[in-house]
């Protein structure tokens, strides 16, 4: 998993199976939060997003899931591809970060084939 | 369509050269950003447009001058480039300021020697 501002981890996934990246977050008053996914050399993608008055939203392959009481984040991606291969990051926003958002480190996916 | 695009795609600079990043966006967006990301971090703010005419201050402003040139047009100046400053740059652009999904360039890598 990841908290806000800390260190990159790797999640290493064989190809076909389902992925999930989790993200921590400490400000109880953030209520935007979205997901980005970053392949080497390119600008951040966005991928989904939530708002804090929902507990799960999903995507194209891809599922959001925000758990208000811990404070937790994931992103589920549905049968892993090689092109999902990338870094993924969680950001929040809220009224303390004039609501700009706040970036997490990221978390580097890996496929195995 | 375009979307967010950034020159140049890199750059060399000695200590205390100056450089303006530039950076154009198609999709009539209100605001606009500026971000640097170190090797292994996440994203950090350094300076926002919300709407044409107004910029802010992000979370690492110091050694940067913005300029709104019009709605499409939002640059980035290092006055006195320092070795800090070697990073990688990214532009994003989002239709209104605040809880709402950027869409980013594909980047500026600077060296400052």
């Amino acid at each position: 998993g990841e908290s806000v501002g800390l260190h990159l981890p790797t999640l290493s996934v064989q190809e076909g199976d389902n992925s999930i990246i989790n993200c921590a977050y400490s400000n109880s008053a953030s209520d935007y939060f979205i997901w980005y996914k970053q392949e080497s050399g390119k600008g951040p993608q966005f991928i989904i997003d939530i708002r804090s008055n929902m507990d799960k939203r999903q995507g194209q392959r891809v599922t959001v899931l925000l758990n208000k009481t811990v404070k937790h984040l994931s992103l589920q991606i549905a049968a892993t591809q090689p092109g999902d291969s990338a870094v993924y990051f969680c950001a929040e926003s809220s009224p303390d970060s004039n609501y700009q958002l706040i970036w997490g480190a990221g978390t580097k996916l890996i496929i195995k084939p | 369509n375009a979307g967010v695009t950034q020159t140049p795609k890199f750059q060399v600079l000695k200590t205390g050269q100056s450089m303006t990043l530039q950076c154009a966006q198609d999709m009539n967006h209100n605001s606009m950003y500026w971000y640097r990301q170190d090797p292994g971090m996440g994203l950090r703010l350094i300076y926002y447009s919300a709407s044409e005419g107004t910029t802010d201050k992000g979370e690492v402003p110091n050694g940067y001058n913005v300029s709104r040139l019009n709605k499409r047009e939002f640059s980035l100046r290092l006055e006195s480039a320092a070795p800090s400053q070697t990073s990688v740059y990214f532009c994003a652009s989002s239709y209104r300021q605040g809880s709402e999904k950027l869409f980013f360039g594909s980047g500026t890598q600077l060296s400052v020697l």
